[in-house]
This record gives C-alpha cells, sequence and structure tokens, in this order.
C-alpha cells in the first residue's frame, strides 16, 4: 500500500526565511502529486499539482515543488515565508492505477513569527 | 460557485446516538469521498463512491457508513458514535478517472465530538 511521509510536523520560522518541506512517498509507479494547505480552521486548499511534464511546479502564493522521481520525493518550497503562510500542509499522492485514491501525509505545521 | 458543502459544521453528540453528516457537492463530479483528520495521522479516507449507488470502503470505514442516491449528495452515517469517532471530518468530490482528474475539491469540514 501507499505511504507518504511528511519528516517535519512542526516548523517555526520568522517571516521572510526560506522554506522546504519534505514529502516522500513509497510507490514506485506513475504518481500524480499534490500540495494542500489548510489555514487555520478552514478547510482543504489546493496549492499546487504535478501530473507529468517539467518536474518542478509552480502553485499559488509563490510556492513550488519540485519531483524528484528518483528519491520519490515532492518537496515544497517557498524562497521566503509571511505570517500569512501560517498553516498545515499536507501532501498527497495518487498512483496512476489506482483510480482517485489520494493518499496523504501527516501534515506539517508551519508558524510563522513575524 | 463551485463548492463542497457540509453540514453541520460542529457536532456534539453523546455516545450512541446515530447522526448523519450531510454532503453535497454542486460540480456534477463522479467521485465523492469521506475523510477524517487526526493530529499527526493527516488524512484517513473512510468511504467513496464512484457513482450513484455504488460505494466501497476506504482506510477506516469501521463505525460508518454511507449512501450514495443522488450524484451530488454524499452523507456520512455514524449508526451509534463513539468517542474515538471524535475527529474532523471532510467531504471530499472530483472527476473520475485518475490522473488530472483526481485533484479534490474539499468541503468546510465537520468537528465532531462525541463524548
Amino acid at each position: 500500500a501507499q505511504s507518504v511521509s511528511q519528516h517535519n510536523h512542526h516548523v517555526i520560522l520568522s517571516e521572510a526565511a526560506s522554506l522546504e518541506l519534505g514529502c516522500n512517498y513509497s510507490y514506485g509507479g506513475t504518481v500524480n502529486l499534490f500540495w494542500y494547505v489548510q489555514y487555520p480552521g478552514q478547510h482543504l486548499q489546493l496549492l499546487l499539482k504535478y501530473f507529468s511534464g517539467d518536474p518542478l511546479v509552480k502553485g499559488i502564493k509563490g510556492f513550488e515543488a519540485e519531483f524528484i522521481k528518483s528519491k520519490f520525493s515532492f518537496n515544497l518550497r517557498k524562497p521566503s515565508v509571511q505570517w500569512s503562510d501560517t498553516a498545515e500542509y499536507f501532501c498527497a499522492v495518487n498512483e496512476n492505477n489506482a483510480g482517485n485514491m489520494l493518499t496523504f501525509g501527516g501534515g506539517t505545521r508551519l508558524m510563522v513569527k513575524p | 460557485e463551485a463548492q463542497v458543502t457540509q453540514n453541520p459544521r460542529y457536532l456534539i453528540t453523546v455516545t450512541g446516538k446515530k447522526l448523519t453528516v450531510t454532503c453535497s457537492q454542486n460540480m456534477n463530479h463522479e467521485y465523492m469521498s469521506w475523510y477524517r483528520q487526526d493530529p499527526g495521522l493527516g488524512l484517513r479516507q473512510i468511504y467513496y463512491s464512484m457513482n450513484v449507488e455504488v460505494t466501497d470502503k476506504g482506510d477506516v470505514p469501521e463505525g460508518y457508513k454511507v449512501s450514495r442516491k443522488e450524484k451530488r449528495n454524499f452523507p456520512l452515517i455514524l449508526e451509534s458514535p463513539s468517542p474515538n469517532q471524535t475527529s474532523l471530518y471532510f467531504c471530499a468530490s472530483s472527476l473520475l478517472g485518475g490522473g488530472r482528474n483526481t485533484e479534490a475539491f474539499f468541503g468546510q469540514g465537520t468537528r465532531l465530538t462525541v463524548v
């Protein structure tokens, strides 16, 4: 079965610091990859997604992620975080032969200090 | 506006008292699913449905039921809630077929407390 690991459970940064959140998955075949963000008290919103093509994908609010197939990774990055980026971030993976099923990582809580 | 709507947003109930959480989407999506979110565990799928009258178990189905009588609605039923079902629940929908269709749209969440 697919598993998704987010190794950083809690991250605290100061504004303007750079961010990188790790995401690793276990399935070795073709995958579709997502990062979702959950602001306090709100539902999950899509930050970015990767299906094919350029492994460096850009999302909303200045976020980007890089798919490295050899490392089974899809790390999320932002060069300079803002206080408003305080949220929980979830990586999710869909195996190409598993229909619509999404497997989520455990989430990373990011706190950005003003 | 395209959306997934869940009700209620907050619910406190007692052990054993049947409850239903409703979910409705207006995007004509075939695929709908329910997740529970628990600290450190991320989102785990409870049940999913690929179309009307087609439902199947996800990773954590015990203690839950669902139905899909209409394409837009996918209620989650707890016949006899227990305290270990205290959690944050999300409904999601997407087009069917994998690949680009797997982008899921989520409801606002229902915070359930069972005492």
